[in-house]
């Protein structure tokens, strides 16, 4: 069973669009993020939940807006879609002995 | 986050033993090394980590200098899927204490 799962994993769209990413992860983890990895190969956090609070907010525009309906799910909403909005983001979940673990990245692609 | 250096990549024969170094100097005494790598189109995989204490596990081997300043993560005998970014981290342990990532080290596996 995977750890840390993300839907969908390819997903190209057109400019102005919302889309959403789900993660669920099956690990009883309470700590989830968000990660986003650009076209330079680089990992930068967007977003952490602790217990379905936001406690990381990564001076992401307010058009990526995270939500945790549980401990186990945390999704990623983004409004109005812009061309440098393509990446690749990874959710994450952070177990009790501070090891994060990641999903398989859905990759975005903005057109 | 103590900031870490790493070289932009590397080679290593198969069956060889892969080292790969990096170092972190302005690393504090509660921060800890943590090592990731990330697989060509996958998330990034947890290896390793450690405080100060040498460290083993099923993947790799963890040295840590005395001093703290540097540590080399060993893979005993490379293989081709052993190819990817390699990720040395150092971070402190602390409640939404998240992964910050440089660029880390190609490490190639070659037959």
């Amino acid at each position: 069973d995977t750890a840390v799962s993300q839907t969908p994993k390819y997903l190209v769209t057109q400019m102005g669009n919302d889309k959403s990413i789900k993660c669920e992860q099956n690990l009883g983890h309470d700590t989830m993020y968000w990660y986003k990895q650009d076209s330079k190969k680089f990992l930068k956090i967007m977003f952490s939940y602790n217990n379905k609070e936001l406690i990381i907010n990564e001076t992401v525009p307010n058009r990526f807006s995270p939500k945790s309906p549980d401990k186990a799910h945390l999704n990623l909403h983004i409004n109005s879609l812009e061309l440098g909005d393509s990446a690749v983001y990874f959710c994450a979940s952070r177990s009790s002995g501070n090891t994060i673990y990641f999903g398989e990245g859905s990759w975005l692609t903005v057109v | 986050d103590a900031k870490t250096t790493q070289p932009t990549s590397m080679d290593c024969a198969e069956g060889r033993a892969a080292n790969l170094p990096c170092n972190h100097s302005t690393i504090s005494g509660n921060e800890y090394v943590y090592w990731y790598r990330q697989i060509h189109s996958q998330g990034p995989q947890y290896i390793i980590h450690g405080l100060k204490n040498n460290e083993t596990n099923e993947m790799a081997s963890l040295i840590i200098t005395e001093d703290r300043k540097s540590s080399t993560l060993i893979l005993p005998h490379a293989t081709l899927r052993d190819t990817a970014v390699y990720y040395c981290i150092v971070r402190v342990e602390e409640y939404g204490n998240k992964l910050v990532f440089g660029a880390g080290t190609i490490l190639r596996v070659k037959s």
